[in-house]
């Protein structure tokens, strides 16, 4: 266990419909990251929060939205949904304090745009 | 051209056996490179570092060649215990971008 929850673990949304994600990242970790993961494809770097302010982003339309709390819980939110944002979305925490590469993820959130 | 890129494979190899993956990485200011394995339906996690020394760890081996921007996981005596997806991940400033993946098979 690495101490990253993330729900719900499955959805199924319709296109144009929104949806957000939510993560738990692990105790004292301030550090957390979302990736999206397609059927057979590697996962690609969503955004990274540190401290509650977005500090890194990958290609991603702006529908792509996120969160950090105070707690250093986290929140995906997706607009417009697309067939193509089907996935596995994961939720990777780490300390801010030493980037040694070891994220540690979630199980993540399955997600099924129809 | 992805930053990051892998034979998908899949590999079957017997058990015993030795295999090898190849990772190649474009951006040559990348600082840090790892091997991450992918379970079925799991999430990622470390399986190890790679540095330029190369690094071992039991039966796996990782080599990386900076020159060629190229860096390597070698198995020995798999075990069918082996069987995942083997990501290949490049930390780029502060954040890591992975690889397709190469997806291994043990068989007995």
């Amino acid at each position: 266990e690495t101490g990253v929850t993330q729900s719900p673990t499955h959805l199924i949304k319709t296109r144009g419909q929104q949806v957000t994600l939510r993560c738990s990242s692990q105790s004292g970790h301030n550090t957390v990251s979302w990736y999206q993961q397609a059927l057979g494809q590697g996962p690609q770097f969503i955004f990274q929060y540190y401290r509650e302010e977005e500090n890194g982003r990958g290609n991603f339309p702006p529908r792509f939205s996120g969160l950090q709390f105070p707690n250093y819980s986290s929140e995906l939110n997706v607009n417009a949904l697309e067939l193509d944002d089907s996935a596995l979305y994961l939720c990777a925490s780490r300390s801010g304090t030493e980037n040694t590469g070891e994220l540690f993820f979630g199980e993540g959130s399955r997600l099924t745009v129809l | 051209r992805k930053e990051v890129e892998q034979d998908p494979g899949p590999f079957n190899v017997p058990e015993g056996a030795t295999v090898a993956f190849n990772c190649t990485y474009s951006n040559s200011a990348s600082q840090s490179f790892f091997w991450y394995r992918q379970d079925c339906r799991k999430e990622p996690k470390l399986l190890m570092s790679v540095y330029s020394s190369g690094n071992e760890d039991g039966r796996f081996t990782a080599q990386l060649n900076r020159a060629s921007q190229y860096i390597s996981l070698l198995i020995r005596d798999s075990k069918l215990s082996d069987s995942a997806t083997y990501l290949c991940v490049v930390r780029n400033t502060d954040k890591l971008i992975f690889g397709t993946g190469t997806r291994l098979q043990v068989f007995p």
